[in-house]
C-alpha cells in the first residue's frame, strides 16, 4: 500500500525553466511533509518541508505547495539549474510519529529531474 | 547541518557470511536512527527504527533475525546481514534524529541520512 506516491519517474526540463514535482498521498492523517534530494550512490538530503496547517513554504529558489483537500504537494524549482539533477523524493511524516517513532517518514517513489543547459 | 557517516561504504562478500554496516552520527547525540533499503530505481524502503539503549522495532515484512540492529550509543548504530545470499544485494541507508535536537540544526522532523552503503553478496 503506496501512501505517498510521486507518479511521475522522471522529468526533463530547460536550465532556467521551472521544474514542478508533484506527489500525492492517501493518508489525510499525514500532518507534515518534506522533499529530500539524492544523488546516485549517495544518501538524501533534506530540502524544504511544510506543515498541514500551511499551503506554502518558499526558501530560495525553492518553495512547497501543499493543496490538503486534493491531497497533494508540489515542490517548485526556479530558476532550474544543470546541478539540481538528480532524484527527488517527498516524504510524509505518519500520524503517532511521536516519542519513540519521532522522524519516522513514509518516501515516495521518487522523481529524476534531469536539467538541460 | 548534522553529520552522519557510514562505513563501509561498498562491501562485497560470498553467500552465507555475515556483514556489518556501522552508521555514525558525527556531531550530534542520535537518539534515534533509522535503517533504510533501496533497490534499483526505487523508493526507500524503511526497515526498522533504533532507539539507544533499546531494540529496534521492525517494519512488517523485515526478519529482525536476519537483520540484527544494535545502537548501544548515542553515536553508533550497527545492521548486520546474517548468512546473507544474493537477494540481500541492495543499497543500505542510515539516517539519524534527536530528540535531544538543536533546533537551529534539524528542522521539525529532519532526519539526516548517510552516504549509503552497497552491498553485493555473491
Amino acid at each position: 500500500d503506496q501512501q505517498v506516491k510521486q507518479n511521475s519517474p522522471s522529468l526533463s526540463v530547460q536550465e532556467g525553466r521551472i521544474s514542478i514535482l508533484n506527489c500525492d498521498y492517501t493518508n489525510s492523517m499525514f500532518d507534515y511533509f518534506l522533499w529530500y534530494k539524492k544523488y546516485p550512490a549517495e544518501g538524501p538530503t533534506f530540502l524544504i518541508s511544510i506543515s498541514s496547517i500551511k499551503d506554502k513554504n518558499e526558501d530560495g529558489r525553492f518553495t512547497v505547495f501543499l493543496n490538503k483537500s486534493a491531497k497533494h504537494l508540489s515542490l517548485h524549482i526556479v530558476p532550474s539549474q544543470p546541478g539540481d539533477s538528480a532524484v527527488y523524493f517527498c516524504a510524509a511524516v505518519p500520524p503517532n510519529a511521536g516519542g519513540t517513532s519521532y522522524g519516522k517518514l513514509t518516501f515516495g517513489q521518487g522523481t529524476i529531474l534531469t536539467v538541460h543547459p | 547541518g548534522a553529520v552522519v557517516s557510514q562505513h563501509p561504504s561498498r562491501v562485497i562478500c560470498k553467500s552465507g557470511t555475515s556483514v556489518k554496516i556501522e552508521c555514525r552520527s558525527l556531531d550530534f547525540q542520535a537518539t534515534t536512527m533509522f535503517w533504510y533499503r533501496q533497490f534499483p530505481k526505487q523508493s526507500l524502503m524503511l526497515m526498522a527504527t533504533s532507539n539507544e539503549g533499546s531494540k529496534a522495532t521492525y517494519e512488517q515484512g523485515v526478519e529482525k533475525d536476519k537483520f540484527l540492529i544494535n545502537h548501544a550509543s548515542l553515536t553508533l548504530s550497527t545492521l548486520t546481514v546474517t548468512s546473507a545470499h544474493p537477494e540481500d544485494s541492495s543499497f543500505y541507508i542510515c539516517s539519524a534524529t534527536s530528540l535531544l535536537r538543536d533546533t537551529t540544526i534539524f528542522e521539525t522532523y529532519e532526519q539526516y541520512f548517510g552516504p549509503g552503503t552497497r552491498l553485493t553478496v555473491t
